[in-house]
């Protein structure tokens, strides 16, 4: 069982280039998210697609643009790298939102440094 | 709003000696509550959840109780082992957001 897949799984870029990271998921989930993990601050949510076709900000968007492209995938693209978007990024997915008691999914992440 | 508060950590035990690892929150509504595990390298994975209050779920030998009353959800284990060295996240479910702690880094020594 795959589950979510993210891609690339490393990716080294320098000031203002432009990237996309890849996410999909082959368990016909409705929701998917997009975290960063920084040390010491836990994750926080950049962007979310509660359901295919919606897109909303989360806590930290700046900087970000998301594209839900289907149901499997969603991806997140950096349009002009900035070295404060050094970070680990890791894709989810869950069944559905709203007040549901399932758990997120999460991707193995994509570790990003920005020079 | 809402919120998850866990103790700071790194926390170092010895194997086989027992775990706490504290968790409050701060929500509307009824969320579900979650402990997850990140090991080095990986995503993060599900540990246990319990969806309403005085629910215990339980994985693995760990467990957590929903304390509506005390708004927590501490993690414990009442005999780690190393391979149980890791980062220990937990988290709340409100409307279509997951909010998570900061993170507990566990680390059992032999």
């Amino acid at each position: 069982n795959a589950g979510v897949t993210q891609t690339p799984k490393f990716q080294v870029l320098k000031t203002g280039q432009s990237m996309t990271l890849q996410c999909a998921q082959d368990m016909n989930h409705n929701s998917m998210y997009w975290y960063r993990q920084d040390p010491g601050m836990g994750l926080r949510l950049i962007y979310y697609s509660a359901s295919e076709g919606t897109t909303d900000k989360g806590e930290v968007p700046n900087g970000y643009n998301v594209s839900r492209l289907n149901k499997r995938e969603f991806s997140l693209r950096l349009e002009s790298a900035a070295p404060s978007q050094t970070s680990v990024y890791f894709c989810a997915s869950r069944p559905e939102g709203g007040y549901s008691n399932q758990p997120q999914h999460f991707g193995d992440g994509t570790r990003l440094s920005i020079l | 709003g809402n919120s998850v508060t866990q103790m700071e950590g790194p926390v170092t035990l010895s194997e086989e000696a027992f775990l706490t690892i504290n968790c409050t929150y701060t929500a509307t509504g009824y969320p579900s509550l979650f402990w997850y595990v990140q090991y080095p390298g990986e995503g993060l994975q599900l540990l246990l959840k319990a969806t309403k209050a005085d629910d215990k779920g339980s994985n693995k030998g760990f467990e957590a109780t929903y304390r509506k009353e005390t708004t927590s959800f501490h993690l414990e284990k009442g005999s780690v082992q190393v391979s149980d060295s890791a980062v220990y996240f937990c988290a709340l479910s409100a409307r279509n957001q997951f909010y998570f702690g900061t993170g507990t880094s566990l680390t059992v020594i032999p």
